[in-house]
């Protein structure tokens, strides 16, 4: 079983500033990674997709990189609409596991 | 408007069944693989169990594994998923969403506002 794993678990971050957030995979699953932004009370949006494809209507700020076992996704300044709880998920098998999240909150 | 609508979350307790339902509408539900996933409070999202558009493959997270089962009616543009033998530690908001793929998990691009089980004597 693949098992992702995100840092940091709390990012504190000034708005206008950049974000950058890690995901780790324990194994090679090429570019299969997507990224998602959930706001309290709210259902889970995807951001990216194919480790660096932004999905339809996603803010150019918003963009990720990164192959087989190592991620990014970076914010590259923080609007106050990104606060927020961002997760990674593999897609290279029939487990589509989600990593635990990064939370990005206000400095 | 294309969404997702899931129904048929309630308190029950532990050993009951449940079954959640999900809608589909706005778009060609049979083009798309589907999930479940599941947020317990406070807690982070858990794929819970996938299925492919035409129903020929389905995937299971290990704890669902013989006591859910998950199901689709193409003819009804909806998903369904029926929870037998629960225990506490299925309590969550259980989400619906759609793959951007027909036949394998991939990104999923859409997304219900879920429905919540729980687990409780």
């Amino acid at each position: 079983e693949i098992v992702m794993t995100q840092s940091p678990a709390t990012l504190s971050v000034s708005p206008g500033e950049r974000a950058t957030l890690s995901c780790r995979a324990s194994q090679s699953i090429s570019i299969n990674l997507a990224w998602y932004q959930q706001k309290p009370g709210q259902a889970p949006r995807l951001l990216i997709y194919g480790a660096s494809t932004r999905a339809t209507g996603i803010p150019a700020r918003f963009s990720g990189s990164g192959s087989g076992t190592e991620f990014t996704l970076t914010i590259s300044s923080l609007q106050s609409e990104d606060f927020a709880v961002y997760y990674c998920q593999q897609y290279n098998n029939w487990l589509p596991l989600f990593g635990p999240g990064t939370k990005v909150d206000v400095k | 408007d294309v969404q997702l609508v899931e129904s048929g979350g309630d308190l029950v307790q532990p050993g009951r069944s449940l079954r959640l339902s999900c809608a589909a509408s706005g778009f060609s539900f049979d083009d798309h693989a589907m999930h479940w996933v599941r947020q317990a409070p406070g807690k982070g999202l858990e794929w819970v169990a996938t299925i492919s558009w035409n129903s020929g493959n389905k995937g299971y997270v290990d704890s669902v594994k013989g006591r859910f089962t998950i199901s689709r009616d193409n003819a009804k543009n909806t998903l369904y998923l029926q929870m037998n033998t629960l225990r506490a530690e299925d309590t969550a908001l259980y989400h619906c969403a759609r793959d951007i793929n027909g036949a394998k998990p991939w990104a999923f691009d859409l997304w219900g506002q879920g429905t919540m089980v729980t687990v409780s004597s």
